[in-house]
C-alpha cells in the first residue's frame, strides 16, 4: 500500500521567511496529493493541492511542486506570518474514493 | 460554507462498551469517510463508503468496527466493545465524486475510553 514520508518533522523560521516541507510517497500510481493545515484541536483544513498532470500550483504564499519521476512533493510558504503556525499534513491517494494516506505531519513556528 | 458536523464533540465510556459517532457529511457529497488522530500523532484512514457499502478498510477497521448510512443525512461509525487503545479525535469527512476527491473534514469527536 501507499507510505508518505514527510520531512522535518518541526519547522522554525523567522516571520518574512520561507518555509519548505517534503514528502516522498511510495506508489507511483498515486495522483492526487493535498495538503491540510490543522491549527491546535481543530480539523484539517484543505490549502492546496495537485494532482498528477501538473507539475506546480500556486495559490497566493503557498506554492506546490510535484516530482513524479522522483515521487516527491513540497510545500512552499513564503513571507511566513505567525499565523501560520500549525501542523501540516501532506497526503496522497490513488482515485477519488480511495484513501488517502497522510504524513506524520510538520510542526511549523513562525515566530515574530 | 457548507460544513462536515459531528456529533457529539466529546464522548468518554468504559472500556468495553459500544460508542456510536455521528456525523452529516455535506449535502451533495457522496464518498464518506472515517479517519481518526491519536493526540499529537498522523490522521489515520479508517474506512470509506460509497454507494451504501463500504469502498476500502484499513486494518484498524477491524470486526469491532463498522458504519452505517441509516437515513439519507448520517453517516454513522460504531466501536462495539471499546478498548483503551480506540481513544483518538475520529473524523468524518466527505468529498464529491469523480474528479473531485477533495476531503472535506468535520470537526471532530474526541473519544477517551477509560
Amino acid at each position: 500500500g501507499e507510505n508518505v514520508e514527510q520531512h522535518p518533522s518541526t519547522l522554525s523560521v523567522q516571520e518574512g521567511d520561507s518555509a519548505v516541507i517534503k514528502c516522498t510517497y511510495s506508489d507511483s500510481a498515486s495522483n492526487y496529493f493535498p495538503w491540510y493545515k490543522q491549527e491546535l484541536g481543530k480539523r484539517p483544513q484543505l490549502i492546496i493541492d495537485i494532482r498528477s498532470n501538473v507539475g506546480e500550483k500556486k495559490d497566493q504564499r503557498i506554492a506546490v511542486t510535484l516530482n513524479k519521476t522522483a515521487k516527491h512533493f513540497s510545500l512552499h510558504i513564503t513571507e511566513t506570518q505567525p499565523e501560520d503556525s500549525a501542523v501540516y499534513f501532506c497526503a496522497a491517494s490513488f482515485q477519488a474514493g480511495t484513501a488517502l494516506i497522510f504524513g506524520k505531519g510538520t510542526t511549523l513556528s513562525v515566530s515574530s | 460554507e457548507p460544513e462536515v458536523t459531528q456529533t457529539p464533540s466529546h464522548q468518554v465510556t468504559q472500556m468495553g462498551q459500544e460508542v456510536i459517532l455521528r456525523c452529516v457529511p455535506i449535502s451533495n457529497h457522496l464518498y464518506f469517510y472515517w479517519y481518526r488522530q491519536i493526540l499529537g500523532q498522523k490522521v489515520e484512514f479508517l474506512v470509506s463508503f460509497y454507494n451504501n457499502e463500504i469502498s476500502e478498510k484499513s486494518e484498524i477497521f477491524d470486526d469491532q468496527f463498522s458504519v452505517e448510512r441509516p437515513d439519507g443525512s448520517n453517516f454513522t461509525l460504531k466501536i462495539r466493545s471499546t478498548k483503551l487503545e480506540d481513544s483518538a479525535m475520529y473524523f468524518c469527512a466527505s468529498s464529491e465524486i469523480l474528479a473531485d476527491e477533495k476531503l472535506f473534514f468535520g470537526s471532530g469527536t474526541q473519544l477517551s475510553v477509560l
